[in-house]
């Protein structure tokens, strides 16, 4: 049982390259969340996801694309990499409960630099 | 507008220095109060949850408890492997936000021998 899993763990963009982040989860979850980390800031949502074929925008989406295609993963898309972009990116999972959401799970989550 | 707030941002203690960390918010509705703790390097991991007034839950050496404005994080007898970032969130019951986490920035302890 892995939990969350995230890959890459580290990346270097130039300005306006792309890429894709991919998170796994094994624990059947229905809820799957990504987020940023800056210094001095709170974790953010970027996008998040109820359930398989489904996503939604959090607190900070532009930039941004999310695609849940299978229930187990979880990608975030950046189509032209901006400076502004440079974070640590955490993927989470959580199940649902009596119409909430239940102890998001964090994977160990992916920096990226764009230059 | 839904806010939670970290003190201190960083709190040095020294082994067996007990102390707390708190956490307080404004929100609209609680639905439920989580602590996590975050090491360098590495993704939250999930300490408690706490859902009503008065509540309290204990893990080792942390003891987190809850009010209608705020939690502490209390740590008895702190040793160095207890230092790390904890962070605090909130999870709201009504607006726009749909039960999703509101994180505070969390606060470094750091416990020397």
């Amino acid at each position: 049982n892995a939990g969350v899993t995230q890959t890459p763990k580290f990346r270097v963009l130039k300005t306006g390259q792309s890429m894709t982040l991919l998170c796994a989860q094994d624990m059947n979850h229905e809820y799957m969340y990504w987020y940023r980390q800056d210094p001095g800031m709170g974790l953010r949502l970027i996008h998040y996801s109820v359930g398989e074929g489904t996503t939604a925008k959090g607190e900070v989406p532009d930039g941004y694309n999310v695609s849940r295609l299978k229930k187990q993963n979880f990608l975030l898309g950046l189509e032209s990499a901006a400076p502004s972009q440079t974070s640590v990116y955490f993927c989470a999972s959580s199940q649902q409960a009596w119409g909430y959401q239940e102890t998001q799970y964090f994977g160990p989550g992916t920096r990226l630099l764009v230059l | 507008e839904d806010q939670v707030t970290q003190s201190p941002e960083a709190l040095r203690l020294q082994e067996g220095e007990s102390s707390s960390l708190n956490c307080s918010y404004t929100v609209s509705g609680l639905r439920g109060l989580f602590w996590y703790r975050q090491d360098p390097g590495k993704g939250p991991e999930f300490l408690f949850t706490l859902y009503s007034a008065g509540e309290e839950k204990e893990k080792e050496r942390l003891k987190a408890t809850l009010t209608k404005k705020e939690s502490f994080l209390h740590i008895t007898a702190p040793k160095p492997e207890d230092s790390a970032t904890y962070l605090c969130a909130v999870q709201v019951i009504y607006g726009g936000s749909q039960g999703n986490l509101i994180f505070g920035k969390g606060t470094k302890l750091s416990v020397k021998p």
